[in-house]
């Protein structure tokens, strides 16, 4: 199994409150992602990072904001949480090979948020 | 954009069932075509993939063929198990480093 630890795995907050959410790999892969996963949606992507320092948005990105420092960390920060933040937050990471990123992707265990 | 859309669920079956799961994908250029797998309580994990038209992927029983003429990637597998009961999903990465998933459909094996 791939080394990626998310923290908190559980997380009940209020509206209006920030969070949060911790992303750590012993992999050294390049790339990281956050992804939110809700029912009758899949998984969608927040942000991603292709580098320290180096991040872009994904498709659902309004209200959060990431930060890559050190390789092994991805950081996932909602501002001011609101209840359509509630959800089950999923990391992944993969590595480059030939120039392709994300011919595969290993996830964390996933972290559930219930913003109230 | 890219899209991919799954067949809806639950899909309930009888062990040693015929399993078919439907995966139809819009997306510019030559996507890789992935199915990734979620049991419960855990983060995705890599099932299948193939990166080109015609190619078949298939891992512990299942598969899927790469078809660009129906913009399909199917899943399939002869005899599904207990152990099968999880989300599959069906995803593309386009031109770009990203990865779009489908909706997912839930598997439910029964004895």
């Amino acid at each position: 199994d791939a080394g990626i630890t998310q923290s908190p795995r559980h997380k009940v907050t209020e509206t209006g409150t920030p969070v949060t959410l911790r992303c750590h790999q012993t992999e050294n892969h390049r790339y990281m992602y956050w992804y939110r996963q809700d029912p009758g949606h899949g998984l969608r992507l927040i942000h991603y990072s292709y580098g320290v320092k180096d991040t872009d948005k994904g498709e659902v990105s309004d209200g959060y904001s990431v930060s890559r420092s050190k390789t092994e960390d991805f950081l996932l920060t909602l501002e001011s949480a609101t209840s359509s933040q509630t959800s089950v937050y999923f990391c992944a990471i993969s590595e480059q090979r030939t120039g392709r990123a994300n011919e595969k992707l290993f996830f964390g265990s996933g972290t559930q948020l219930s913003v109230l | 954009g890219d899209s991919v859309t799954q067949m809806e669920g639950p899909v309930t079956l009888s062990e040693e069932a015929f399993l078919t799961i439907n995966c139809t994908y819009t997306a510019t250029g030559y996507p890789s075509l992935f199915w990734y797998v979620q049991y419960p309580g855990e983060g995705l994990q890599l099932l299948l993939k193939a990166t080109k038209a015609d190619d078949k992927g298939s891992n512990k029983g299942f598969e899927a063929t790469y078809r660009k003429e129906t913009t399909s990637f199917h899943l399939e597998k002869g005899s599904v198990q207990v152990s099968d009961s999880a989300v599959y999903f069906c995803a593309l990465r386009g031109g770009g480093n990203k990865l779009t998933f489908g909706t997912g459909t839930q598997l439910k094996v029964e004895l």
